[in-house]
């Protein structure tokens, strides 16, 4: 099952904060962020572990709530650098392997 | 050291004809997946290779589609009968185990005339 991100789409002016969640209807091991800037490959920002614990990359930090399957991430004081499609991953048990299923994405762009 | 690497970078096909497209993923990472991304839209999972078990096949959209990982290294999907509607960019990625980073490759562009 695929999680689902919103919002879907943000715009945001240079400096401002914005926050992405993401959520799922099964139990989850852990969560991965993803951000792909437009015509490249996605490239990983950070990985949440059971736990609950907010780890942080640069001014981009996230959470995970075990309990009820949710992620956020949070951009704070936003840079034009952080324009992209960013992509949670599940990772849970499914038919016997652990996996990671991607989310349908958040674009993400950030004017002047 | 190497990334993920794909090969072909572009193929353009025409309709009916079979394609075939190559991954080589990080040396020592059990984990690999193939992903289809349509112009503008999110990651479709396809398929999922660990070590040597049994792939997870459940994202593959028809029987046209197939993909093997020989050694545990190189996979190579394939796409028989291409339509129009598997134009798209076909990602791989691998990783240590299921749990870790995802390295992504840069992908190949499939258009199919």
């Amino acid at each position: 099952q695929q999680p689902v991100q919103s919002p879907q789409a943000v715009i945001l002016r240079e400096g401002e904060d914005a926050v992405i969640n993401c959520s799922s209807s099964k139990a989850l091991y852990s969560v991965h962020w993803y951000r792909q800037k437009h015509g490249e490959a996605p490239v990983f920002l950070m990985i949440l572990l059971k736990g609950g614990e907010q780890k942080g990359h640069e001014k981009i930090s996230a959470s995970f709530n075990e309990k009820k399957q949710q992620s956020s991430l949070y951009l704070t004081a936003s840079q034009l650098s952080y324009s992209g499609t960013y992509f949670c991953g599940t990772e849970r048990k499914s038919g016997g392997y652990q996996k990671v299923t991607f989310g349908t994405g958040t674009k993400l762009q950030v004017i002047p | 050291g190497a990334g993920v690497s794909q090969s072909p970078s572009n193929k353009v096909t025409e309709k009916g004809k079979d394609v075939e497209l190559r991954c080589d993923p990080i040396s020592g990472h059990t984990a690999l997946y193939w992903y289809r991304q349509s112009l503008g839209q999110g990651l479709e999972f396809l398929i999922y290779f660990q070590g040597n078990s049994a792939p997870d096949k459940s994202g593959l959209p028809s029987d046209r589609f197939s993909a093997e990982r020989t050694g545990g290294s190189v996979s190579t999907l394939t796409i028989q009968r291409t339509q129009q509607e598997d134009s798209a960019v076909y990602l791989c990625a691998s990783s240590r185990t299921s749990a870790e980073t995802q390295y992504f490759g840069p992908g190949t562009r499939l258009l199919v005339l």
